[in-house]
């Protein structure tokens, strides 16, 4: 079964506000990461918070993990158009194979 | 330089087909995997290879079948292709030892006619 639920499922926005998706998942993890997937593109990587780990910051990007409650949350302050794009959160497992089970996603829109 | 990179991009074939996606990655890294992304955006991880190693077998059918000639490569070959199998299937790979941050290919649009 899917491993990660994001919400909202879409988010517009205007380009100066901040921006905020949040992923629940299920299991135990390694680490949660997030994922930028612009249209018909791959997906890159954003940022890495380890399970020992209540938040991270890569520039105007941050990022914060409850394991208690399972969730993370990704805020992206001051978005501009170029940010419009599915973000999606990822988790390691703690078992082996580096295998990453991916949440649903977040479509965001960023308008001008 | 393209670190992740696989082929072809799209990819039109009638049912029936075997077809084969290529994906060579220049990042030195020892696992490499394969996912399928369906029509709503949802990715699930078929495969991955650890230096050559199946390590991860998804309940795929086996008419799909992966190829790692050696760790910098890893083939998808689909026989028999099927309708349902339409996707967008994106090779991705990582260090293990660095976490599992993962660097991904743009991804192979496949349609089935």
């Amino acid at each position: 079964s899917q491993q990660g639920e994001e919400d909202p499922q879409a988010l517009s926005i205007q380009e100066g506000e901040n921006a905020t998706m949040n992923c629940s998942y299920k299991t135990s993890i390694n680490n949660l990461q997030w994922y930028r997937q612009n249209s018909g593109r791959g997906l890159v990587h954003l940022i890495l918070i380890r399970s020992n780990e209540r938040e991270k910051h890569s520039g105007r990007l941050r990022v914060t993990l409850d394991t208690s409650k399972k969730s993370s949350s990704l805020l992206i302050t001051a978005s501009r158009a170029a940010d419009t794009a599915s973000y999606f959160c990822a988790t390691a497992g703690r078992g082996g194979g580096n295998k990453l089970t991916f949440g649903t996603g977040t479509q965001l829109k960023v308008e001008l | 330089d393209t670190a992740v990179s696989q082929t072809p991009k799209y990819l039109v074939t009638q049912m029936g087909n075997d077809k084969s996606i290529k994906c060579e990655q220049n990042l030195g890294h020892d696992t490499m995997y394969w996912y399928k992304q369906d029509s709503k955006k949802f990715l699930k991880i078929m495969f991955s290879y650890n230096n050559k190693e199946l390590i991860i077998n998804e309940t795929v059918p086996n008419r799909f079948s992966p190829k790692s000639p050696d760790k910098a490569h890893l083939n998808l070959h689909i026989n028999s292709l099927e309708l349902g199998d339409s996707a967008v299937y994106f090779c991705a790979s990582s260090q293990q030892d660095r976490g599992s941050e993962a660097f991904f290919g743009q991804g192979t649009r496949l349609t089935v006619v």
